[in-house]
């Protein structure tokens, strides 16, 4: 079955501190592989994507993230928390090919304290 | 160039009654996909048009259904709604035979009383 876990429901981190956030996948074929974060009331913007290659990707605002294949693991990082990086962030897979059916992990909620 | 853009931003409607959501696609794509996030979950995947043709389904029953008209504009119909139909729905666009890259709208927040 083709699924996404984050593990952790919300995170707290103090302002300059470094954040991860778990992403972890089942999915039969190769996948693309998203991070997405949300402010309250807002859509979705994407943070950085993984088709191929390179396996450590950066993103906007600071962002990266780095593909392990052998642990079905996308996990997101940042090495200092400003305070507007408080938000929901989900991660996604998504298929190469034939269509755009892209499932979404239930979100990591990320507090940011002063 | 101007991002992808829905209508209403709020709605109420009552358990019954039938909803259209609307999507205006960011210019230059020709693939509209609809989400449904609940309260506290990640977004669940509708379904997909293209070409105005309805190109891949999530674990949605008929009464989900859509348009996506020559424009690229789309539409999320949902009829004899219910109290858990209650979420934001999410458009998202694309371009068929790239990267996969979907842009989200803002949404709109539905809520069945």
């Amino acid at each position: 079955a083709q699924s996404v876990t984050q593990p952790d429901i919300h995170i707290t981190v103090s302002e300059g501190a470094s954040l991860e956030l778990r992403c972890n996948y089942s999915y039969g074929a190769t996948p693309y592989l998203f991070w997405y974060v949300q402010s309250p009331g807002q859509g979705l913007q994407l943070l950085l994507k993984y088709f191929s290659g390179d396996t450590l990707v950066q993103g906007i605002k600071g962002f990266e993230a780095e593909f392990k294949r052998s642990q079905s693991s996308f996990n997101l990082r940042k090495p200092s928390v400003h305070w507007s990086d408080a938000a929901e962030y989900f991660c996604a897979v998504g298929p190469h090919t034939g269509g755009f059916k892209t499932i979404f992990g239930a979100g990591t909620r990320l507090f940011v304290k002063a | 160039e101007t991002g992808v853009t829905q209508s209403p931003t709020h709605l109420i409607k009552t358990r019954g009654q039938q909803v259209t959501l609307r999507c205006s696609s960011q210019s230059g794509h020709n693939t509209v996909s609809w989400y449904q996030q609940a309260l506290g979950q990640g977004p669940q995947f509708i379904f997909q048009y293209y070409r105005e043709e309805e190109n891949g389904r999530g674990n949605f029953p008929p009464r989900f259904s859509g348009l996506q008209f020559p424009n690229y504009s789309s539409e999320l119909n949902v009829n004899a709604l219910e109290l858990d139909d209650s979420a934001l729905y999410l458009c998202a666009s694309g371009t068929s035979g790239g990267t996969n890259e979907q842009f989200f709208g803002p949404g709109t927040r539905l809520t069945v009383l």
